[in-house]
């Protein structure tokens, strides 16, 4: 089936560094989310990019939908402790059922004070 | 409380025993699935249903079963448990076309012993 190949798939920072982390795909998406998963909870939808190109920012994280449709980008400006967590990205193909949000395996981000 | 609720938080079963993870939604999403999450595999769906009394297999069925009498509730059984479906599992639920998203409940932390 389809996969989304996330990477790093950790990472082990510095407090007030910046984060960088993406997503591609062999498919096209028309619909590209990013999540974080604060420890023994549920993921929250951080950013939603639904057109080729978009750059969104949501506070200090900003994420872009790749020109050709197949990756994605988050970027964390001067991370904190809160940080902390696992973001998955996840894509949506064009003509999609439900059943075809496909999610990246994560990103693990530690933050060091 | 408006939300997704998923109960029990944590579950200790023994193999062979059947168990039943329930999931309810207050917002009368259309849509409702369910997750599994293991070190190594990221996000690995389960089942989904598009509305009451319409299920479909995902990634992962196989020891499976859910059904779907009512929109809110959504619940996912383990017919016979095997130690490995020990994992966490997640309920989410979304509107049809999904824009924004799914939103995800806190998780079951079933261990099979």
């Amino acid at each position: 089936g389809q996969q989304l190949n996330q990477s790093p798939q950790s990472m082990f920072i510095q407090e007030g560094e910046d984060v960088s982390m993406n997503c591609t795909s062999s498919s096209i998406f028309n619909t590209w989310l990013w999540y974080k998963q604060d420890p023994g909870e549920g993921p929250v939808l951080l950013i939603a990019l639904y057109k080729a190109g978009e750059l969104t920012s949501n506070g200090r994280l900003t994420a872009q939908f790749g020109i050709t449709r197949k990756d994605s980008f988050l970027n964390i400006s001067a991370s904190i402790p809160s940080d902390v967590g696992i973001y998955f990205c996840a894509g949506r193909n064009y003509g999609g059922s439900q059943g075809n949000l496909i999610f990246g395996k994560g990103t693990k981000l530690s933050v060091k004070p | 409380d408006a939300g997704i609720t998923q109960s029990p938080r944590y579950k200790i079963t023994e193999t062979g025993r059947q168990v039943t993870l329930m999931c309810h939604q207050t917002w009368s999403h259309s849509y409702m699935f369910w997750y599994r999450q293991d070190l190594g595999h990221g996000l690995r769906l389960i089942y989904y249903s598009a509305a009451a009394d319409i299920t479909d297999k995902g990634e992962v069925p196989d020891g499976y079963v859910v059904s779907r009498s009512k929109t809110e509730n959504f619940p996912l059984t383990l017919e016979s448990a095997t130690r490995s479906q020990t994992s966490v599992y997640f309920c989410a639920s979304s509107e049809p076309g999904g824009s924004y998203g799914y939103t995800f409940g806190s998780g079951t932390r079933l261990t099979v012993v």
